[in-house]
């Protein structure tokens, strides 16, 4: 049974317009919200969270959004870069164990 | 100056043989995980180590053994590997803080078992 769910595998956006990737889950006790980015042969970098007090955190051109009655968290890059493109993990974290989802891959095209 | 690293990094045994995988990280964390993403690209904890206690060991067969000699270190000891244990095996760490998720990965291990 997944908990955390990406169900978009894949996203093509062009540079310089917005990027949008969405993840639900399931479980409400869930305290924590993270995005990690993963290029090819290396492991998952983490890249922005969020907790479940909060509905926003901004980074520089990353943003993510949480919407706890729809149990929906989305990162939006913006502009998004060729260098974005990269596997994007959304994951949701419980009495200190973290819950994977299974990915999104992006491409930013020139 | 790698902040978690794995060795080694691809790791090809057959069935039957036993095999060592070692993970350091030198970012001072008190807290040491490791992760195996399958071929559905499923990443899921293992085990977890708090200042080399075991403090996480999810459904795994025993066939598994994790050790943890220091709070910089935790190795995975597989014996008598089989096909499904094909995998990327991805160590990784954090500071044990209220509130904080965040860790930090190594490179991974790719095991293939032949």
């Amino acid at each position: 049974d997944q908990q955390v769910k990406q169900n978009s595998p894949s996203l093509s956006v062009q540079e310089g317009r917005i990027s949008i990737l969405n993840c639900d889950y399931t479980n409400s006790m869930f305290d924590y919200f993270l995005w990690y980015k993963k290029y090819p042969a290396e492991g998952p970098t983490f890249l922005i969270s969020i907790s479940s007090i909060k509905d926003k955190n901004e980074d520089g051109r990353f943003t993510v959004f949480l919407n706890k009655s729809a149990k929906h968290l989305s990162l939006h890059i913006v502009p998004s870069q060729p260098g974005d493109s990269a596997v994007y993990f959304c994951a949701a974290g419980n009495n200190r164990k973290l819950i994977w989802g299974l990915g999104t891959s992006l491409a930013v095209n020139p | 100056d790698t902040a978690v690293s794995q060795t080694p990094k691809y790791l090809v045994t057959q069935m039957g043989n036993d095999k060592s995988i070692k993970c350091e990280q030198n970012l001072g964390h008190d807290t040491m995980y490791w992760y195996k993403q399958d071929s559905k690209k499923f990443l899921k904890i293992m085990f977890s180590y708090n200042n080399k206690e075991l403090i996480i060991n999810e459904t795994v067969p025993n066939r598994f053994s994790p050790k943890s000699p220091d709070k910089a270190h935790l190795n995975l000891h597989i014996n008598s590997l089989e096909l499904g244990d094909s995998a990327v095996y991805f160590c990784a760490s954090s500071q044990r803080v209220a509130h904080s998720y965040e860790q930090y990965f190594g490179p991974g291990t790719r095991l293939t078992v032949t």
